[in-house]
Formats: C-alpha cells, structure tokens, sequence
C-alpha cells in the first residue's frame, strides 16, 4: 500500500545540537516531496519541497533535506536547533498521477527542545 | 503572501448540530482542501474541490459533505455532528497544475459534546 513514515513520534534534542528527521515513503515512482512544520496551535507551514534535480534541496530556517532514491527517503536535517524550532513536523508526499495534487502525510514527528 | 483563512479558531458545538467551517483564499486558486488532523494519525483529506462546484472525495469524507459556489470559499460541512468528530480542521489551497505546493490556514479546533 502507499504510504508516509515517520518513524520517530517524539524526538529531543538540545539546542544547538544537530537534527535528523527520517522520512520513508512506498511508491511505485518518485513522488513530490515536501517537509511541513506545525507550530502549537498554527497551521502548516513549508519548509521545503523537491520534484527533481539535486538531491539536496534548502529550506527556510536553516533546513535542509536529501532525497535518496534508493532508500525512498527524505530526511530533514538542522546543523544547529534553536528553542523556536521547537513544533510538529510533517513529511508529505504527492505521488506523480494525473490529478489534483493531493498530499499524502506522514503521522508526524514532535521536536522538544532543550536549553 | 498566500493567505487561507478560516472563520474560526475555535468552536464548541453539541452532538446532532449542523456545523459549517468556512475557508477563504485570496491567491485565486484552483485547488481546495479539507483535513482532519488527529494525534498520532497525521493529516487525512475529507474533501477536495479543483474547481467552483466541483469536489471529490477523500479519505474520510462520511459524515461531511462541502460547499463551493465561489473560487475563492470552500465550506465543509458537519450535517449532524457527532462526538468523533472533534478534532483539528484544516483548510489549504493550491494552484492547479502547479508545483503541487498547498498553502494552509490556521485550523479551526471543533469541540463536539
């Protein structure tokens, strides 16, 4: 079946550490992808998107993300985590069909940070 | 900027009431969405609409039905709420053909008692 994983569900790490956020998917082809990120009580805002190229594309914030075909992943990845990046982090995907670019999301991924 | 609003923030209804959400995008985009968000479960699409009057199903559309009679607004639709329906709503928008990229408002959370 087509999917979205995220394995990890609450993730902490202390500010100023680096961050990795896994992300697989399960498509027959290389879909779209996408990183959302959901502050408390806020909708979802892009942090970063590929369709095709280089592998590894920049976001705002300081993210970053690396495609790898052979792994069906996309993980978000931070050098450095301030307290604000604290949030809920999506992996979304939209698989390359005719249509209307709908999203398929992951569960999501819960950052705590600590000072 | 992309702005997708919705007409509340929070909202506190009783079991069997009719409830409508509403959402309005000023980017004059084709594509209009309607999720769930629940804990631990992600974002499921209820309805989609990719033109005035036009709408598809989702994943979890029993229990909702959507309105859209201008390009802009994009209503969904509770005919009788139930307690399982509490949750976090979000809208979002996106230009057809585009580079797939949907563009959310702020959620509305629903209280059904």
């Amino acid at each position: 079946a087509q999917s979205v994983t995220q394995p990890d569900i609450h993730i902490t790490v202390s500010e100023g550490a680096s961050l990795e956020l896994r992300c697989n998917y399960s498509y027959g082809a290389t879909p779209y992808l996408f990183w959302y990120v959901q502050s408390p009580g806020q909708g979802l805002q892009l942090l970063l998107k590929y369709f095709s190229g280089d592998t590894l594309v920049q976001g705002i914030k300081g993210f970053e993300a690396e495609f790898k075909r052979s792994q069906s992943s996309f993980n978000l990845r931070k050098p450095s985590v301030h307290w604000s990046d604290a949030a809920e982090y999506f992996c979304a995907v939209a698989p390359f069909s005719g249509g209307y670019n709908k999203l398929i999301f992951g569960a999501g991924t819960r950052l705590a940070v600590h000072p | 900027d992309v702005k997708v609003t919705q007409s509340s923030r929070y909202l506190v209804k009783r079991t069997g009431e009719k409830v409508f959400l509403e959402c309005v995008q000023d980017m004059d985009h084709e594509n209009m969405f309607w999720y769930r968000q629940d804990p631990g479960l992600g974002l499921r699409l209820i309805y989609f609409s990719y033109d005035v009057k036009m709408k598809e199903k989702g994943d979890i559309p029993e229990g909702y039905s959507v309105s859209r009679e201008k390009k802009e607004r994009f209503s969904l639709i509770l005919e009788s709420a139930s307690t399982n329906q509490t949750s976090m709503y979000l809208c979002a928008s996106s230009f057809e053909g585009g580079t797939y990229e949907q563009y959310f408002g702020p959620g509305t959370r629903l209280t059904v008692t």
